[in-house]
């Protein structure tokens, strides 16, 4: 079946530091790729997808390319604020002919600490 | 206007009751989901309709019941409450069915305590 795999946190950064969140995947058929974002008390916000290989997905400075040879997702960020501190899910959805069951699957989450 | 909107957003209750949780979305979407979001926040599906049709069941407890009466409403109907049952629980919306590899639309969830 599909998985996700994405660092574990937590990830505790300084204000403008860089970030990088690894996200790796295994799917069936031809997933789509998405980075959702929790904040406190919150529910899920896409934050940004990518429909195919090597598309670049980008919001709010965020940025992650779809790498089908690596099955990887990676989420970065040039210069983190400390209103970026969440918590950040790598998801999949699969689509085509060989695509499994409907829905999303999750990454387990990594939880990201921005200090000032 | 919220797009996806679920109530309660707290739910507290005692062992053994059963209760409800109420699902609306307003995007014209053709497909609703129920996650269940442990206390380590990991999140799966429970429940998948597209049109009315149930299409994924994911081997949650028959205590749980989906009722679907039309494509805007999903609610989560739970029976005989365990303490196990404590999450959180997000209603989503997205559009196309099966294979679609579209995103999903999230509540802002119900945090259900069970006492």
């Amino acid at each position: 079946g599909d998985s996700v795999t994405q660092m574990e946190g937590p990830v505790t950064l300084s204000e403008e530091a860089f970030l990088t969140i690894n996200c790796t995947y295994t799917a069936t058929g031809y997933p789509s790729l998405f980075w959702y974002v929790q904040y406190p008390g919150e529910g899920l916000q896409l934050l940004l997808k990518a429909t195919k290989a090597d598309d670049k997905g980008s919001n709010k400075g965020f940025e992650a390319t779809y790498r089908k040879e690596t099955t990887s997702f990676h989420l970065e960020k040039g210069s983190v604020q400390v209103s970026d501190s969440a918590v950040y899910f790598c998801a999949l959805s699969d689509q085509g002919s060989g695509g499994g069951a409907d829905g999303l699957t999750f990454g387990k989450g990594t939880h990201l600490i921005i200090q000032p | 206007d919220t797009a996806v909107s679920q109530t309660p957003k707290y739910l507290v209750t005692q062992m053994g009751n059963d209760k409800s949780i109420k699902c609306e979305q307003n995007l014209g979407h053709d497909t609703m989901y129920w996650y269940k979001q442990d206390s380590k926040k990991f999140l799966k599906i429970m429940f998948s309709y597209n049109n009315k049709e149930l299409i994924i069941n994911e081997t949650v407890p028959n205590r749980f019941s989906p009722k679907s009466p039309d494509k805007a409403h999903l609610n989560l109907h739970i029976n005989s409450l365990e303490l196990g049952d404590s999450a959180v629980y997000f209603c989503a919306s997205s559009q196309g069915g099966r294979g679609a590899g579209t995103e999903a639309f999230f509540g802002q969830g119900t945090r259900l305590t069970v006492v």
